[in-house]
């Protein structure tokens, strides 16, 4: 069974950088075809795809968020990991790593809050 | 951009009956179309993929239909662990990024 957990600091300052790692367990993050995402959920509202890197290391982002966006792989670590920088409020939101195209596996995933 | 929406925003249907969502594409995501179900405090959990194909575990009661820009989520009998938001996402374009409409909220009556 996958399993998936985002860890990260929960509050980050306007204008820093928001860094969380997702840790995957159960399979390894470099075998098989699957695309690895960050999706977030702002509090109340819907689903925002952020990015994802492929088992190849390949990563496409969110044209919206696309220059503050980098998504890293640490295959040794079987981890991967989001940056977003120069957040803002609207940047608050609970940010969830996932696994697949059709999206068959969900961290729990951690709420972000931008603030100063 | 392929943009989904869905509708209703609300349905509010007892339970026992039908429910019937909708989820409309800007253009043709072909059957590339998956319908989540959240909880409060809870990740999505993937139903149906291929536009029609349950995922593990999801109960016969779930079945989605369509192809191309029109999309139909039925739960044909409701549960009381069925209300929830549902939200469909396509993922057709190349190479593939994700889209997700804006949700359905399934109330009861």
């Amino acid at each position: 069974q996958v399993q998936l957990q985002e860890s990260g600091p929960g509050l980050v300052k306007p204008s820093q950088t928001l860094s969380l790692t997702c840790t995957v367990s159960g399979g390894s993050i470099s075998s098989g075809d699957y695309y690895w995402s960050w999706i977030r959920q702002p509090p109340g509202k819907g689903l925002e795809w952020i990015g994802y890197i492929y088992y190849s290391g390949s990563t496409y982002y969110n044209p919206s968020l696309k220059s503050r966006v980098t998504i890293s792989v640490d295959t040794s670590k079987n981890q991967f990991s989001l940056k977003l920088s120069s957040v803002t409020a609207a940047d608050t939101a609970v940010y969830y790593c996932a696994r697949g195209l059709q999206i068959d596996y969900w961290g729990q995933g951690t709420l972000v809050t931008v603030s100063s | 951009e392929i943009v989904m929406t869905q509708s209703p925003a609300t349905l509010s249907v007892s339970p026992g009956e039908r429910a019937t969502l909708s989820c409309r594409a800007s253009q043709s995501v072909s059957s590339n179309l998956a319908w989540y179900q959240q909880k409060p405090g809870q990740a999505p959990r993937l139903l149906i993929y291929g536009a029609s194909t349950r995922a593990t575990g999801i109960p016969a009661r779930f079945s989605g239909s369509g192809s191309g820009t029109e999309f139909t989520l039925t739960i044909s009998s409701l549960q009381s662990e069925d209300f929830a938001v549902y939200y469909c996402q396509q993922y057709n374009n190349w190479p593939p990024w994700y889209t997700f409409g804006q949700g359905t909220k399934l109330e009861i009556k």
